[in-house]
């Protein structure tokens, strides 16, 4: 079935530096991949996306890869803050508009 | 502000009551679709209404139902609760023609 696989679970980086968080899907009719940021108590909000016909997309700190053929989407952040820190959850949208999340990455950031 | 809105904020039921959610989609949109999340999980797909039909159902049972008006807000009922339904239920809206979805606040649904 479709599924889609993050990781990893958690991440703590210092202030400053660099994170990477990874989600692999296996519905290869998937054409749209949004990550969201959520933090406690409240909504998901995107933060990027990036459709099936692009493979890169980038928005001041933070960049999404795409690897279709290997059916791997990265989210990229640099720079960290402290307020970067929250749950981040990659999702990937099939043709039907059916969204499969991943199982979501505790991101900490150290001052 | 996000524009989709929902309510109640926070809900106790017992188990074996009936439940409605409602959720308001922003506007110009015309899908909504419903998740369920469990603590520390992601959001699971539970069904997608697009100009008030059913289009698209996730991995829940018939209990698990919902609707669609001409305005676009949306209802999810569950009947026969259960403890395991116990969770964030969010909704979220888009234009079909679109790719973005924009989530409301959830509905904390506890069942005891």
């Amino acid at each position: 079935g479709e599924n889609v696989e993050q990781h990893p679970s958690t991440l703590s980086v210092q202030e400053g530096d660099s994170a990477v968080i990874k989600c692999t899907y296996s519905d290869s009719a998937s054409n749209y991949f949004p990550w969201y940021k959520q933090e406690l108590g409240k909504r998901p909000q995107l933060i990027i996306d990036i459709r099936s016909n692009v493979g890169e997309k980038k928005d001041q700190r933070i960049a999404v890869t795409l690897n279709k053929t290997a059916k791997h989407f990265s989210l990229h952040i640099t720079e960290t803050q402290p307020e970067d820190s929250a749950v981040y959850f990659c999702a990937a949208r099939n043709q039907g508009g059916k969204l499969i999340f991943g199982q979501g990455t505790e991101l900490s950031v150290k001052p | 502000e996000t524009g989709v809105t929902q309510s109640p904020t926070h809900l106790i039921k017992t188990r074996g009551q009936q439940v409605t959610l409602r959720c308001s989609s922003q506007s110009g949109h015309n899908t909504v679709s419903w998740y369920q999340q469990a603590l520390g999980q992601g959001p699971q797909f539970i069904f997608q209404y697009y100009r008030e039909e059913e289009n698209g159902r996730g991995n829940f049972p018939p209990r698990f139902s919902g609707l669609q008006f001409p305005n676009y807000s949306s209802e999810l009922n569950v009947n026969a609760l259960e403890l395991d339904d116990s969770a964030l239920y969010l909704c979220a809206s888009s234009l079909a023609s679109s790719s973005g979805y924009t989530f409301g606040s959830g509905t904390r649904l506890t069942v005891v």
